[in-house]
């Protein structure tokens, strides 16, 4: 089946540094990626979504110069972080989504998420 | 912009318990995924429906999918501390722009002991 794969899994880092995440699809091609932010116990909130080898198109909220959103390649995304701050501090999640019918859940796979806490 | 009520948001049930979780829009959608997510990890499809009025099952999962493709539900029988987890309605609408999903706000379910 489809695969994902997201890293890192968890990282910590200091305020003011940027950290990046990466999503690659290991099985099929990712014609778009959506990344989401997640808080304990609470639903996804979407971010932004991107299409390969274009600008990425953010949700109304999420500032584009802080979520750097980079995805040059079909089975590579990436979300930066950039001067982190604690209340960055998040459950970080990647969902790729296929050529429509190509894939037998419509399209979309996640990512395992990324754990960040900025200290 | 679509909405999906997804309730109760909260369940705390022992085990052998019934239950059912909902979800509800005044959207239509061309189809609704029902994913599971356990701590520190990401979602996991569990079904997706598309035709309204559909009924899918999953062992001792009922996902059912309204006529009007506005709604939704999960039925679980017999529910098992296995079942524990954060379970999230998200619904497409292909009409719309990258297919983006629209999500509930989830419903932590505890089954105990």
């Amino acid at each position: 089946g489809a695969v994902v794969s997201q890293h890192p899994s968890r990282v910590i880092c200091k305020s003011g540094t940027s950290v990046k995440i990466e999503c690659r699809s290991l099985d099929f091609q990712a014609t778009t990626m959506f990344w989401y932010r997640q808080f304990p116990k609470q639903s996804l909130m979407l971010m932004a979504t991107s299409n390969e080898g274009s600008k990425a198109t953010y949700e109304q909220g999420v500032e584009k110069d802080k979520f750097l959103i980079n995805h040059a390649s079909l089975t590579l995304s990436t979300l930066t972080v950039t001067s982190a701050h604690p209340e960055d501090s998040s459950f970080y999640i990647c969902s790729a989504r296929g050529k429509q019918g190509t894939l037998l859940n419509y399209g979309y796979t996640f990512g395992s998420g990324t754990r960040l806490t900025v200290v | 912009t679509q909405l999906l009520e997804q309730s109760p948001q909260f369940l705390s049930i022992q085990e052998g318990e019934n239950l059912t979780v909902y979800c509800n829009s005044s959207s239509v959608f061309s189809s609704l995924q029902w994913y599971r997510q356990e701590p520190g990890e990401g979602p996991v499809l569990l079904v997706t429906v598309v035709t309204g009025g559909e009924v899918k099952k999953l062992k001792r999962l009922t996902f059912q999918f309204g006529d009007a493709r506005k709604d939704s539900s999960l039925h679980i029988t017999a529910a098992q501390p296995g079942d524990t987890g954060l379970y999230l309605c998200a619904g497409q609408n292909s009409g719309g722009s990258n297919y983006k999903l629209t999500f509930g706000k989830g419903t932590l379910l505890t089954v105990n002991p």
